[in-house]
């Protein structure tokens, strides 16, 4: 049973640096893609970006100026960084695990396992 | 970006009823579409992932199907616990973009 238990400050003020860490159970690093997703009131799940087993990052291209996503595979965990934060990046924060499966060339993925949530909210 | 639109936003249905969400995607995703079904103030729970293949634990009353541009995602026999919003997601190409959601209420 994968677990995904996530942790990170939910009160910033405009320009902080929003940081949000995400523990693994009950799977390995190892073959699996790593990301977080955020999700503003009313609106769809945001891909904001990923690690990949290799240690490779892909990150959305809207954010990708502010966003650093790390791992720390001794301790199961990982973690993302977005810098100068304005009132647009108030939204619910979700770390994620991305299983994928190959048959023929055709290679689809899926999230699997969600973190419950982070509420961040960006005010003065 | 891929861009995916769902219809319809919001349903009401009967217990028992066959219910249908479609999404669209703005070009060719192969079959790298999954289905998700978010509870208020929970994470989203996967249910179909592949347009097709049923998420394991997943009640059998939901299915998907699909492929190329147009998808569905269908409940054979609503049940009480249905009520949620469903979003569609595609995994093609980055950045992965989802649908806006469609709200299901029972009525």
């Amino acid at each position: 049973q994968v677990d995904l238990q996530q942790w990170g400050a939910g009160l910033l003020k405009p320009s902080q640096t929003l940081s949000l860490t995400c523990s693994v159970f009950g799977r390995s690093f190892t073959g699996y893609y790593w990301s977080w997703i955020r999700q503003s009131p009313g609106k769809g799940l945001e891909w904001i970006g990923e690690i990949t087993p290799g240690g490779r990052t892909n990150y959305n291209p809207s954010l990708e100026s502010r966003i650093t996503i790390s791992v720390d595979t001794s301790n199961n965990q990982f973690s993302m960084k977005l810098t100068s934060v304005t009132a647009a990046d108030s939204a619910v924060y979700y770390c994620a695990s991305r299983d994928w499966s190959c048959t023929a060339g055709n290679c689809p993925s899926w999230f699997d396992a969600w973190g419950q949530g982070s509420l961040v909210n960006v005010s003065s | 970006d891929i861009q995916m639109t769902q219809s319809p936003s919001s349903l009401s249905a009967s217990i028992g009823d066959r219910v249908t969400i479609t999404c669209r995607a703005s070009q060719s995703i192969n079959n790298y579409l999954n289905w998700y079904q978010q509870r208020l103030g929970k994470a989203p729970k996967l249910l179909i992932y592949g347009a097709s293949t049923l998420q394991s634990g997943v009640p059998s009353r939901f299915s998907g199907s699909g492929s190329g541009t147009d998808f569905t995602l269908t409940i054979s026999s609503l049940q009480p616990e249905d009520s949620a919003i469903y979003y569609c997601q595609q995994t093609y190409r980055t950045p992965y973009t989802s649908g806006q959601g469609s709200k299901l209420q029972i009525k």
